[in-house]
């Protein structure tokens, strides 16, 4: 199976840093990668899909890039709101495993 | 507005068994392929199993398949989950998904709110 990997684990920033995160897949899964951002106590929320499409509604600070192994997720200037953990997912086969997740809070 | 409300969940005793629903709206349900995702306290979300649209094709997590079974019925709108063989393991609160398309590779784009399953004697 494939594996998912994040890092960082945790990261602390202060408002308006811009905040990147990594995801990678132990092989090439194309481009069919998910973002969710869970906030405390909350129920996951889908941000990106096809590793780089805004879903409907999310704030446009947030995107995503990358293709095959290597996802980022870039929250262009982080705001109080954004505190969470964020998970990657892959979508192009099952098991459609999670990765571990980042936590982000602010500095 | 998309809803889906799950139900269900309890405590049960090691080995036992419990069936999950989740009431669809606000969209075509036999549209869309479903999924169930759970999350342990404390911990990550992890993935379940997943159904197609026409419920024809079906997916299951190792850690689960041979004793879950995922179905749905699409004239009541309604995702099932038959959990039997239950293990400690097994305790977290079980999400409902709405996935983007008809068939499994997609993301989830609806949650519901989850319901809770706690195995333990």
């Amino acid at each position: 199976d494939i594996q998912m990997t994040q890092s960082p684990s945790s990261l602390s920033a202060s408002v308006r840093d811009r905040v990147t995160i990594t995801c990678r897949a132990s092989q090439g899964i194309s481009n069919y990668l998910a973002w969710y951002q869970q906030k405390p106590g909350k129920v996951p929320k889908l941000l990106i899909y096809a590793a780089s499409t805004l879903q409907s509604g999310v704030p446009s600070r947030f995107s995503g890039s990358g293709s095959g192994t290597h996802f980022t997720l870039t929250i262009s200037s982080l705001q109080p709101e954004d505190v969470a953990t964020y998970y990657c997912q892959k979508y192009n086969s099952a098991p459609f495993t999670f990765g571990p997740g980042t936590k982000v809070d602010i500095k | 507005e998309v809803q889906l409300l799950e139900s269900g969940g309890g405590l049960v005793q090691p080995e036992g068994s419990l069936r999950l629903s989740c009431a669809a709206s606000g969209f075509t349900f036999s549209n869309y392929a479903m999924t169930w995702v759970r999350q342990a306290p404390g911990k990550g979300p992890e993935w379940v199993s997943s159904i197609s649209d026409s419920g024809d094709n079906t997916f299951y997590a190792d850690s689960v398949r041979g004793r879950f079974t995922i179905s749905r019925d699409s004239s009541k709108d309604t995702l099932f989950l038959q959990m039997n063989s239950l293990k400690a393991g097994d305790t977290a609160l079980y999400y409902c998904g709405k996935i983007r398309s008809g068939i499994a590779t997609a993301a989830i784009n609806h949650w519901g709110q989850g319901t809770l399953v706690t195995v333990s004697s």
